[in-house]
């Protein structure tokens, strides 16, 4: 589904690095959210935004920041890359108040050496 | 804090046969209940929903059941197909609002021809 769009799709970084993976969507949602996938531990949400002006942390916001751009963009920001940030990194929208389904888009994978 | 248990971590059916996935959830006001699926190189998509209002949902070969006083739901998925062979997540709204939604870690389905 071209709604949602992550890029890039694979990056591979070294440690320190300042990284930034940026969605944008077509699909006229308020909502956009970033989760990380890691194995066997399922989806886990590190920052969401309900409009421009909203953004609020998830359950693992610590090392990671945000910037709600416009209402199709949203980006994600590792200021000082580590090891343990490889993870398949997923951006998400919903419609405030038509429907509860979460869009998600096709992924980056962050590999930082 | 709160969480979502899935049971099992892989599963391995025979084509025609059933398949059942089993998720128990800590939050006693979650009120919404998406199970999502994800295949390779791709991001989760909704493939069914069930509010707590209702005990059980169809769709053509897949079933949701929820049992609200025993947190737990389940997936049911009948005559099994080798497409039907992916990831699945299922996933409880945090509290009564389904803005945020936290996820189980997880079901590898595999359908053996």
């Amino acid at each position: 589904d071209a709604d949602v769009t992550q890029t890039p799709r694979n990056r591979i970084t070294k440690t320190g690095k300042r990284i930034m993976l940026e969605c944008s969507q077509t699909k006229g949602h308020d909502r956009m959210y970033w989760y990380r996938q890691d194995p066997g531990l399922g989806l886990r949400l590190i920052y969401y935004s309900f409009d421009v002006k909203d953004i609020n942390k998830g359950e693992i916001s610590d090392g990671y920041s945000v910037s709600r751009q416009a209402q199709a963009k949203f980006s994600l920001s590792l200021e000082s890359a580590i090891p343990n940030q490889t993870a398949l990194y997923f951006c998400a929208t919903s419609d405030l108040g038509r429907s509860d389904t979460q869009y998600f888009g096709p992924g980056t994978r962050l590999t930082v050496l | 804090g709160e969480n979502v248990e899935q049971h099992p971590s892989t599963l391995s059916v025979q084509e025609g046969d059933s398949a059942v996935i089993k998720c128990t959830y800590s939050d006693s006001a979650s009120n919404y209940f998406p199970w999502y699926k994800q295949e390779l190189g791709k991001g989760p998509q909704l493939i069914i929903d069930i509010r707590s209002n209702v005990g059980e949902k169809k769709d053509q070969r897949i079933a949701v059941t929820l049992n609200k006083t025993a947190k737990h739901f389940s997936l049911h998925i009948t005559e099994t197909q080798p497409e039907d062979s992916a990831v699945y997540f299922c996933a409880a709204s945090l509290g009564s609002s389904a803005s945020k939604i936290i996820f189980g870690s997880g079901t590898r389905l595999s359908i053996r021809p």
